[in-house]
């Protein structure tokens, strides 16, 4: 089945510094590729997603290449706010449908000012 | 407003007892999800429905029952909870296939005595 492994939190950053979180995916089939956010007491929201390999997605500052070879989504972010400590998941759906997204682990962000 | 809403915010209760968690979209979406998140954040997919027809079911044990009246509306019983139904329970729609994301409400929190 698919599977996606991404960098265990928690993940503890000055403000201004870089940010990377990791993100390896498994199919046999061709995904679209998902980074969410979750932030204390709400449920997981989009922060982006992207359908095609060598495409690159962004929102808020945050990006991620879909890399095909390296099966890999990583999450950057040049200079990190207090206010993107949150939880992030790296996702993928397969082409065929979306009735079991499969979904990593999550890591939790916490950003120091 | 166009969102996914859920009651209750919070529930306690004691083990043995029955529960009853309601979700309703208002963003048309053909497609909605019951997930379950531990306390590390673990997001584990339990029931998809489109249409009002189960499509998933995760291996999720007897007490659980989903249900839903129309594509707009799904619900989840849990008869006889046990302490480790614990959790906040999550959930989510999307329009149907492979390449749309998923809108979450801001979840249901069970607590089990």
């Amino acid at each position: 089945g698919d599977s996606v492994t991404q960098t265990e939190g928690p993940v503890t950053l000055s403000e201004g510094t870089s940010l990377t979180v990791n993100c390896s995916y498994e199919t046999k089939q061709y995904p679209t590729l998902f980074w969410y956010v979750q932030y204390p007491g709400e449920g997981p929201q989009l922060l982006f997603k992207v359908p095609k390999a060598n495409e690159k997605g962004s929102n808020r500052g945050f990006e991620a290449t879909y890399n095909k070879e390296a099966t890999s989504f990583h999450l950057q972010k040049a200079s990190v706010q207090e206010s993107d400590s949150a939880v992030y998941y790296c996702a993928l759906s397969d082409p065929g449908g979306n009735y079991k997204p499969t979904f990593g682990k999550g890591t939790s962000l916490v950003v120091h000012p | 407003e166009t969102a996914v809403f859920q009651t209750p915010n919070y529930h306690v209760t004691q083990v043995g007892n029955e529960v009853s968690f309601n979700c309703k979209q208002t963003l048309g979406h053909d497609t909605m999800y019951w997930y379950k998140q531990d306390s590390k954040k673990l997001l584990k997919i339990m029931f998809s429905y489109n249409n009002k027809q189960l499509i998933v079911n995760e291996t999720v044990p007897r007490r659980f029952s989903p249900q839903s009246s129309d594509k707009a509306h799904l619900n989840l019983r849990i008869k006889s909870v046990e302490p480790e139904d614990s959790a906040v329970y999550l959930c989510a729609s999307s329009q149907t296939g492979g390449g749309y994301e998923q809108y979450f409400g801001p979840g249901t929190r069970l607590t089990v005595l």
